[in-house]
């Protein structure tokens, strides 16, 4: 069946502003999770979420970043205001339930200017 | 804080050459997970190991799990072209106590093997 997707593929901004990431799980998976990679810092977890609840925020770099998801299903990540050190590839996961193996979608190379 | 090191880093090898990659972590779990990244690429999972003493094989590669040492390995046995990809473990972040069910992943091994 279809996987985890992941749109914009590639995402160019200028500093300052809003971006919207959005990531659309496997049919059917209850959880839901966002990852950054980057090469200073490798792969970092942000957030997950289990139906549509986040329990924990923590991962969040920074209170420009947020994270819903709406119905069970789709998710987005906004950045507000982006800065240069947002630049990364931002990964999206998502499980049949808590603790089983996350499969990954394709990402979002974020890029500002 | 959970805390997973992985080494080698770099690995250039031959083919029909084996090797060993090795995972340690910083807090008590029984779950670990294994994935691959080609350039360019997602992550695609290789392997899950949920308790100790768990050995899982696909092909050329072989994981295993002692949880009492805080250790998994991934072993290459010989080596072919394909495989040359970066490879990182990851701990659920679950048994650190934190709550979050995500996963702190180790910096990756970046495999190259030449024919």
């Amino acid at each position: 069946g279809a996987g985890v997707s992941q749109s914009p593929s590639n995402k160019v901004t200028e500093k300052g502003k809003d971006v919207e990431l959005r990531c659309d799980p496997i049919s059917g998976h209850t959880a839901l999770y966002w990852y950054r990679q980057s090469l200073g810092q490798g792969l970092e977890f942000l957030i997950y979420f289990q139906g549509n609840s986040a329990p924990d925020k923590s991962g969040l770099p920074s209170d420009r970043f947020s994270a819903e998801r709406t119905g069970g299903s789709v998710s987005t990540l906004t950045i507000q205001r982006t800065q240069q050190e947002d630049s990364a590839v931002y990964l999206c996961a998502s499980s049949s339930r808590g603790r089983a193996t996350q499969y990954f979608g394709p990402g979002t190379r974020l890029t500002v200017l | 804080e959970l805390k997973v090191e992985q080494n080698p880093l770099f690995l250039s090898m031959q083919e029909g050459k084996n090797y060993t990659i090795y995972c340690n972590y910083s807090t008590t779990s029984d779950r670990l997970y294994w994935y691959r990244q080609d350039p360019g690429k997602s992550l695609e999972s290789l392997f899950v190991l949920l308790s100790n003493g768990a050995v899982k094989q696909e092909g050329r590669l072989m994981a295993s799990l002692d949880t009492k040492a805080r250790l998994s390995t991934l072993h290459i046995t010989a080596a072919v072209h394909d495989l040359s990809a970066t490879y990182f473990c990851a701990v659920d972040m679950w048994d650190s106590g934190g709550g979050a069910d995500g996963l702190t992943f180790g910096k990756g091994t970046h495999l190259i093997i030449q024919p």
